[in-house]
């Protein structure tokens, strides 16, 4: 089955340390997208990828940083730099960026202590 | 930037009740909205979604969502509620634009969590 993958489901890290998520789909979409999701405040953009080895910031790209080096692949780190980092993270992707609705990951919730 | 309003954090009907959740937007050019569903720990599924043509728009269980212009909504209703339908519901709005665009992403709104009782 077509889908989009995120693992580990759940990450525990001690502050002060670097932390990559994982995802991936297997849709061929060109377009992939984090978003952070914390209680009552929706999802909020993080990264996202037009194109393989392109990218852009979104809303909320401060202590985040992302890669695209396959089609299938946009891992997000969460560096140290970022004060708050735990939350749910969620990975989407769409065919193209434009007006395609996104399909999502199962999320990743990172706590940090 | 867009910005999408959805009117009431949490909504609660008995089961087999009408189930109405309000979303409202901003957008300067023709949206594309949509409506998702999200399950506790889980990621989001699209409900429904609007582009151009009809306005009044079916999704799966059951849902529905019509858009007016005038009144810049695209509220989300369901005739009678079903306790599986308890999850939070997430209106977003996407606005025009196409390839190496930076328009077209999805603004989302924060969000309703609906609880259904028996």
């Amino acid at each position: 089955d077509g889908g989009i993958t995120q693992s580990p489901k759940y990450l525990f890290r001690k502050e002060g340390q670097n932390v990559t998520l994982s995802c991936e789909q297997n849709l061929n979409h060109d377009a992939m997208y984090w978003y952070r999701q914390d209680p009552g405040q929706g999802l909020r953009l993080i990264y996202y990828s037009q194109i393989v080895n392109d990218f852009q910031k979104g809303d909320i790209a401060e202590g985040y940083s992302v890669s695209r080096e396959k089609k299938e692949s946009f891992p997000l780190t969460v560096t140290s730099a970022q004060k708050n980092p735990t939350a749910f993270y969620l990975c989407a992707s769409s065919i193209r960026q434009g007006n395609h609705e996104q399909y999502f990951g199962p999320g990743t919730r990172l706590t940090v202590t | 930037a867009q910005s999408v309003t959805q009117l009431g954090s949490h909504v609660s009907v008995s089961e087999g009740a009408l189930v109405l959740l309000r979303c409202n937007y901003s957008s300067s050019v023709p949206p594309y909205l949509f409506w998702y569903v999200q399950y506790p720990n889980q990621g989001l599924q699209l409900l429904l979604k609007y582009t151009t043509g009809a306005t009044l728009v079916k999704g799966i269980n059951g849902f529905e969502a019509e858009f007016k212009k005038s009144e810049t909504s695209f509220h989300l209703t369901k005739p009678s509620a079903h306790m599986s339908d308890a999850a939070e519901y997430f209106c977003a709005v996407s606005e025009g634009g196409g390839r190496g665009s930076t328009l077209g992403r999805l603004y989302f709104g924060r969000g309703t969590q609906l609880t259904v009782w028996p």
